[in-house]
This record gives C-alpha cells, structure tokens and sequence, in this order.
C-alpha cells in the first residue's frame, strides 16, 4: 500500500525557511519517476510548487523558483522542500504527491494527507 | 504559463442528478488533463487522467472527455458522496496549473 507523508514544522517565522519532508513507503522512490509539491492556502484553490525525479531532475513554478530547492534521498525513500524567505502568504496546506510515472498524462496518483505551515511571528 | 479555467465556479445539484463541469485552456494541451476530486479537509484524489482515462478504483459514473482546450467532466447520476470541490489539472508543460475549482453542493 502506498503512502505518503509529509512532516516538518507547523509554524515558520517570517523570512525563515519551510522545511518539509515526505517519506515514501509501499513503493521505491524509484519507482516512479516524479515526485511532486502542492500547496492550498485556506479556503483556496491548488498551486502547483515544483516536481523532482528520482535522479534530482527539477521542474519549478516560476512565481516560486527563486525561493525553493527539492531534494531526493533514495537511501531513505524521501523526498524534501525547502522555501526560503516566507511570508504570510506561503501560509497553506502542503501536500507531497507521487506522479504516476508510466502515463504520458503525468497525473498524481497518491497525495500525502497534507500539512498545515503557519507564517507568523 | 498555460491558464486552466473551470466553469461554473460552483453549482447546486440534487442527488440523481446529471453534472458537467467543463476547464478551458489558454493553449492546446492535447489530452494532458487530468480531473481531481477533493473533499474538505482531505488530500485531492484523482478521478481522471488523459482527459478521457478512470482511475482504478473510480465509480464509473465519473467520464471525461475533451482535447486540445475544451474539456468536460461528467457525473451521470449524483451520489451524495460527490458533493465536493473539482479541480482540473494540465500536465502539458510547466507549471502544472489548475484550475480554480468547481464545488458541488447539495440543492
């Protein structure tokens, strides 16, 4: 059974840096072959942050590329964010989510169940 | 980046009922679509991929179709359970837009 799950701090000062985890079980990290992050602030609609692949290829939303760094440990079947410089505004849900790697349609097929980070002081 | 736009932003419908929610994009996508199904406070899940695929798994009362900028997301017959907020998604290019979202709720 595939899961996902996201850990990390639930409250980040302003200018700090979000950290976030995902530790990947029921399947190699391997196994697909992109690795994705979605943010939902409250109330809101879906954004997309960026996608890694098992070998550390990168794709990024350009509103945020400048802010953010994926990264992949296979030794530990994870993968992690990090988004400098917050502000209020980065205030959300955050998901990690497995892209079905064998479809040309690229969709996610498994979401982590998500983590709330604050932005406060 | 490519604009994914879902109309209505939200309708009201009875169980039993037949819904259609439709996404427009700014620039042909082929069949790079895929349809999300996201209840509160849960993580989205997938309800169609390739404009036109079910996910495993998937009531066969959900279909899509569509291709290049038009694309629909029918619901044959409401069940209550589907009371929910849809989301379109592109996987042409990046970034991978969604649209804003399409909430069904209970008439």
């Amino acid at each position: 059974q595939v899961q996902l799950q996201e850990s990390g701090p639930g409250l980040v000062k302003p200018s700090g840096t979000l950290s976030l985890t995902c530790v990947v079980s029921g399947v190699s990290i391997y196994s697909s072959n992109w690795w994705s992050w979605v943010r939902q602030p409250p109330g809101k609609g879906l954004e997309w942050i960026g996608e890694i692949s098992h070998s550390g290829d990168t794709n990024f939303n350009p509103s945020l590329k400048s802010r953010v760094t994926l990264s992949v440990d296979t030794s530990k079947n994870q993968f992690s964010l990090n988004l400098r410089s917050v502000t209020a505004a980065d205030t959300a849900m955050y998901y990690c989510a497995k892209i079905r790697g064998d479809i040309a349609a690229r969709p996610v097929d498994y979401w982590g169940q998500g983590t709330l980070v604050t932005v406060s002081s | 980046d490519i604009q994914m736009t879902q109309s209505p932003s939200s309708l009201s419908a009875s169980v039993g009922d037949r819904v259609t929610i439709t996404c427009r994009a700014s620039q042909s996508i082929s069949s790079y679509l895929n349809w999300y199904q996201q209840k509160p406070g849960k993580a989205p899940k997938l309800l169609i991929y390739g404009a036109s695929s079910l996910q495993s798994g998937v009531p066969s009362g959900f279909s899509g179709s569509g291709s290049g900028t038009d694309f629909t997301l029918t619901i044959s017959s409401l069940q209550p359970e589907d009371f929910a907020t849809y989301y379109c998604q592109q996987s042409y290019s990046t970034p991978r837009t969604f649209g804003q979202g399409t909430k069904v709720e209970i008439k």
